[in-house]
């Protein structure tokens, strides 16, 4: 079965630090691999995705994440953290499928928590 | 423009209510979703309309009941709710190839 695993619950780190959130995913054939950024009431937002080709991917606000096959891994990264970073972060995939619609398998997300 | 518009934005109703939630998006995708999100959870799918077709129903009660007027608009009609459906309630649209969805900002649902 499907499944995404974000190990991290929770992660504090200090503005300035860099950051990598773990996800590891479950899937039977290539995936489509999605970051999402969530404030506190907020939608959901996309930082990034991959589908195919380069490994490394860049996202919107100095993120990016690397595509590891072997690994089952899409980890994401930012080399320096800032305040408005705090935030949920989901990593999520895409089910690929012959319909026209991409059902989403979410991990239970991660919070992260940033100190001045 | 990647923009999904929900309203109204807060909602509180009483278990003998009719109320509707509304979602619009301009971006010419044909699949838009539902979800409902618990505090601290991750969003779960209630429904899926493809072309204005509902394709998936995760086995949600009948009081939400979703409706798709047009490519552009997803209604959640909701009657007789339980104060357990108090949740924050996601739209999102997608477009055929990427199956990538773009949320909206969610409507804040309290049942008393």
């Amino acid at each position: 079965a499907q499944s995404v695993t974000q190990p991290d619950i929770h992660i504090t780190v200090s503005e300035g630090a860099s950051l990598e959130l773990r996800c590891n995913y479950s899937y039977g054939a290539t995936p489509y691999l999605f970051w999402y950024v969530q404030s506190p009431g907020q939608g959901l937002q996309l930082l990034l995705k991959y589908f195919s080709g380069d490994t490394l991917v860049q996202g919107i606000k100095g993120f990016e994440a690397e595509f590891k096959r072997s690994q089952s891994s899409f980890n994401l990264r930012k080399p320096s953290v800032h305040w408005s970073d705090a935030a949920e972060y989901f990593c999520a995939v895409g089910l690929a499928g012959s319909s026209n619609t991409g059902k989403l398998i979410f991990g239970q997300g991660t919070t992260l928590q940033v100190k001045p | 423009d990647t923009e999904v518009t929900q309203t109204p934005k807060h909602l509180v109703m009483g278990m003998t209510n009719k109320k509707s939630l509304k979602c619009e998006q301009h971006m010419g995708h044909r699949a838009m979703y539902w979800y409902k999100q618990k505090a601290k959870k991750p969003p779960e799918l209630m429904f899926v309309y493809s072309y204005e077709k509902l394709s998936i129903n995760e086995s949600v009660p009948s009081r939400f009941s979703p409706e798709c007027p047009n490519s552009s608009l997803l209604n959640l009609h909701l009657h007789a709710l339980q104060p357990e459906d108090s949740a924050l309630y996601l739209c999102a649209s997608g477009g055929r190839r990427t199956d990538t969805q773009y949320f909206g900002p969610g409507t804040r649902l309290t049942v008393l």
